[in-house]
């Protein structure tokens, strides 16, 4: 079964910093993986989807990047902001019957003002 | 094009009652998703749904709960019977179709609390 872990679970910094987010996966054979965002009271908001073929996508200040045969992913972020505050997650597909994912349990993150 | 929605946004029972959590998934997505995310817990799936039928449901407790998505109206998921421990925010996620390269619309959640 696959497993996905995330850490830290939580992260303090100040605005302007960059930050590494991390992620990691048991079992390799994935079709893609994906980054989210959630804020608090609120549903998930898709941030970035690697294909399994891809290393690496981007979008505005946000980078990730996947590493297959590790079982690794990161979300970079640079230059934090306030509005960055919220909790990270990352999900792979559970099977090739539907994209439902296995969601790693989140990266709390403050970004102080 | 609106957003998946869910309603109630929030909901309260008592121990015993049943709750009906409803969800309209985005225009033209036929695929259906339910999550709940229990407190300090990650967010787990329950169920897949297509339109009248039960894709995948290897997530959902084997009492008790039920899902369905009918040809026409939101899809359903039915707690008969609520304890303590069904308290959690439940997530629906729609997509038009499915693939690799596919990503899901998650709506807001409900907050089921059970006294």
């Amino acid at each position: 079964k696959q497993e996905v872990t995330q850490i830290p679970a939580a992260l303090s910094v100040p605005e302007g910093e960059n930050l590494v987010l991390n992620c990691s996966f048991t079992d390799s054979a994935i079709y893609n993986l994906q980054w989210f965002r959630q804020d608090p009271g609120k549903g998930l908001t898709s941030l970035l989807l690697i294909q399994s073929s891809q290393r690496e996508q981007t979008s505005g200040r946000l980078n990730a990047s996947l590493d297959k045969s590790s079982g690794r992913s990161t979300l970079y972020i640079a230059a934090s902001q306030p509005g960055d505050s919220a909790t990270y997650l990352c999900a792979v597909p559970v099977s090739n019957t539907g994209n439902q994912f296995y969601f790693g349990t989140g990266t709390s993150l403050t970004v102080i003002p | 094009n609106a957003g998946v929605m869910q309603n109630p946004r929030h909901l309260v029972r008592r121990r015993g009652q049943e709750a009906r959590l409803r969800c309209s998934p985005m225009k033209g997505h036929s695929h259906v998703y339910w999550y709940r995310q229990l407190p300090e817990e990650g967010l787990k799936f329950m169920v897949y749904l297509q339109k009248e039928n039960i894709i995948d449901e290897s997530g959902m407790p084997k009492e008790r709960f039920s899902a369905e998505f009918p040809k026409e109206g939101p899809s359903i998921l039915r707690i008969q019977q609520v304890v303590r421990g069904d308290s959690a925010a439940y997530f629906c996620a729609s997509s038009p179709r499915t693939g690799p390269e596919e990503t899901q619309y998650f709506g807001p959640g409900t907050r089921l609390l059970v006294l």
